[in-house]
């Protein structure tokens, strides 16, 4: 079984703290994506990576950065944190896309409060 | 941009019942997957129907997919208290590793 594990489960920071969220998968994926959720407004894409040191920014990146300096770990960055970065991040993991089948594996979720 | 709108954004039912939710899209699609969230969880994959296929099913879960409404529905038969949870579909075009998620619905089985 995929097995994608987030850093944290629960993580509190303060306004303008630089913040880290590390995501980890051990089934040689070469994607990885990165997702807020909040209420209403379903998984948005931030950010996805296709490989090491690959990435393309997704639908909603400003105010975040990522990095993928080897295959299973792909870290979300957010340079000053905001009260409106308050939310559900999720990362997620696929094989590419040689055939047609590309399901998503998902970590469980780090849940962010900036104060 | 969103790709996909669930309807109802929530749903109860009793246990035992037949529960039906209805997922549109905007642009044409490779695939559409569906995926179940429990309570402050990750997503866990459900099943994927490809654009050429009208039907496809899982055990209780059947789902339907019309390419000329660009619409989709996910019916879980026989529900049980533990199919709470919200339920997601999520589309893909050709040649892009992206997928688009809706926005969900909740689903919650009243024992």
């Amino acid at each position: 079984d995929v097995k994608v594990t987030q850093s944290s489960r629960y993580l509190v920071k303060r306004t303008g703290e630089k913040v880290f969220l590390e995501c980890v998968q051990d089934m040689d994926h070469e994607n990885m994506f990165w997702y807020r959720q909040d209420p209403g407004l379903g998984l948005r894409l931030i950010y996805f990576s296709y490989d090491v040191k690959m990435k393309e920014k997704g639908d909603i990146p400003e105010g975040y950065s990522v990095s993928r300096e080897k295959k299973e770990r792909f870290s979300l960055i957010l340079e000053s944190a905001s009260t409106n970065q308050t939310s559900m991040y999720l990362c997620a993991t696929s094989r590419p896309r040689r055939g047609t089948y590309n399901e998503q594996f998902f970590g469980p979720g780090t849940r962010l409060t900036v104060l | 941009s969103q790709q996909g709108e669930e309807d109802p954004q929530a749903l109860s039912i009793q246990e035992g019942e037949n529960a039906t939710m209805n997922c549109s899209y905007k642009t044409s699609i490779n695939n559409l997957q569906w995926y179940r969230q429990n309570s402050g969880r990750g997503l866990v994959h459900l099943i994927l129907i490809r654009s050429n296929e009208r039907e496809k099913h899982s055990g209780r879960l059947r789902v339907t997919l019309d390419t000329s409404k660009k619409s989709s529905s996910l019916l879980i038969t026989a529900s049980r208290a533990a199919d709470t949870a919200s339920y997601f579909c999520a589309t893909d075009a050709w040649g892009n590793e992206k997928l688009t998620f809706g926005t969900g619905t909740r689903l919650t089985i009243i024992p």
